[in-house]
């Protein structure tokens, strides 16, 4: 048990769909996260939220699109994606801090499949 | 940022200590080592991290070369239970981004 939950744990939509993944932490953390993981590939960071406000967007495709309303919640808007899109979707979370010593704590992921 | 260079896969039998090598010859002198793993099926879990001296806890110990520039994540009996993706991440002290490389896969065998 991570403190960090993801839902739905799998999902399968098609292109013209639209769907969100929840994250929710109940660590107290101040910082969110959004990671993908394609098959093969390594982990890339996708969001990071600190104090509810979006500090980093990786060059993410706008088909993404990432909502922190508070510091506990983090959502992944998907609409319109395409099949490269298929991968696992991991959320994280941290007490933020500039020591280089933060700990991220990571939920289980959602598988998604793009038909 | 700084790179990181671990050998794609190791082996290792049950209830054997397992030593993962991380090189990183271009490390600066505010960059902390951290280790995190993947076990199948699930999201990454912290493991260790360190600045100069070897650490110590309850998953495992980190040894970190003098000069810093490689440094490995001891295991001191592996279980079957550490089979997974091990990576070696450096973090700069002002930030809280994780770079994830390849890593290492580890497999035991009961």
């Amino acid at each position: 048990e991570t403190g960090v939950t993801q839902t739905p744990r799998h999902l399968v939509m098609g292109m013209t769909n639209k769907k969100s993944l929840k994250c929710e932490q109940h660590l107290g953390h101040n910082a969110m996260y959004w990671y993908k993981q394609s098959a093969k590939k390594p982990l890339e960071l996708m969001f990071v939220y600190n104090f509810k406000e979006q500090t980093e967007n990786n060059s993410v495709p706008s088909r993404f699109s990432p909502e922190c309303p508070n510091s506990s919640h983090l959502f992944l808007h998907l609409h319109t994606l395409q099949p490269e899109d298929s991968a696992l979707y991991l959320c994280a979370s941290s007490l933020r801090s500039t020591s280089g010593q933060e700990t991220q704590y990571f939920g289980p992921g959602t598988r998604l499949l793009v038909l | 940022d700084a790179k990181t260079t671990q050998p794609n896969s190791m082996e290792s039998n049950e209830e054997e200590p397992v030593h993962l090598p991380c090189n990183h010859s271009t490390i600066s002198g505010t960059d902390y080592i951290h280790w995190y793993r993947q076990l199948p099926s699930q999201g990454p879990e912290y493991v260790i991290h360190g600045l100069t001296s070897n650490v110590n806890n309850r998953m495992a110990s980190l040894a970190i070369a003098e000069d810093r520039k490689s440094s490995t994540l001891i295991l001191h009996r592996a279980t079957l239970r550490d089979a997974a993706v091990y990576y070696c991440i450096l973090i700069p002290y002002n930030t809280d981004k994780l770079i994830f490389g390849t890593g290492t896969r580890l497999q035991v065998f009961p």
